[in-house]
């Protein structure tokens, strides 16, 4: 059974700082890997998604990385700000594709003004 | 192009009543996805629907609980006989297809308060 780990459960670093995120899971053998951001009382909002076959990407400030073999997958956020504060997830897709998404509880990340 | 369209937002239902919660995909997404997320607890399938199938509903709770996605209008998560442990919040997902590596977009998620 999968499961995903997201370390640490909660992050508070002032404004400007580069920061990473860590995720794990058991199963290496997933079809993707994809990072969400949720707001409180909101819905995901999905932010990078990396195929298996894919080492990292990149979006503006966002870069996540992929090491399949070692079920670990990192989010590293540059230069933060506060209207970054928010629960980050990590999520992986089985093989295959097609079932449900397995998640992690969330890094709750606040940005110190 | 608007988004994955949940609804209601918030509901509030006495232990034993019925609960259904309706999600209607971004356009062109015929695969549906349903999520519960507890308090302080990650979200959790449920189950996965395309029209008029139900593909894996191997998160679905054995009573209680059921899902459709008719061949016209949303799909719907029903839950009969509410009690105390099903306030959570709903979250429905699609996508274009299932196996094509695409991105899962989410609606805003409905949350059940059974009182």
């Amino acid at each position: 059974k999968q499961e995903v780990t997201q370390i640490p459960a909660a992050l508070s670093v002032p404004e400007g700082e580069n920061l990473v995120l860590n995720c794990s899971f058991t199963d290496s053998a997933i079809y993707n890997l994809q990072w969400f951001r949720q707001d409180p009382g909101k819905g995901l909002t999905s932010l990078l998604l990396i195929q298996s076959s894919q080492r990292e990407q990149t979006s503006g400030r966002l870069n996540a990385s992929l090491d399949k073999s070692s079920g670990r997958s990192t989010l590293y956020i540059a230069a933060s700000q506060p209207g970054d504060s928010a629960t980050y997830l990590c999520a992986v897709r089985p093989g295959g594709g097609a079932d449900g998404l397995t998640f992690g509880k969330g890094t709750h990340l606040i940005i110190q003004p | 192009n608007a988004g994955v369209m949940q609804n209601p937002r918030h509901l509030v239902r006495r232990r034993g009543q019925e609960a259904r919660l309706r999600c209607s995909p971004m356009k062109g997404h015929s695969h549906v996805y349903w999520y519960r997320q507890l308090p302080e607890e990650g979200l959790k399938f449920m189950v996965y629907l395309q029209k008029e199938n139900i593909i894996d509903e191997s998160g679905m709770p054995k009573e209680r609980f059921s899902a459709e996605f008719p061949k016209e209008g949303p799909s719907i998560l029903r839950i009969q006989q509410v009690v105390r442990g099903d306030s959570a919040a709903y979250f429905c997902a699609s996508s274009p297809a299932a196996d094509s590596g695409n991105t899962i977009y989410f609606g805003e998620g409905s949350w059940l308060t059974v009182v």
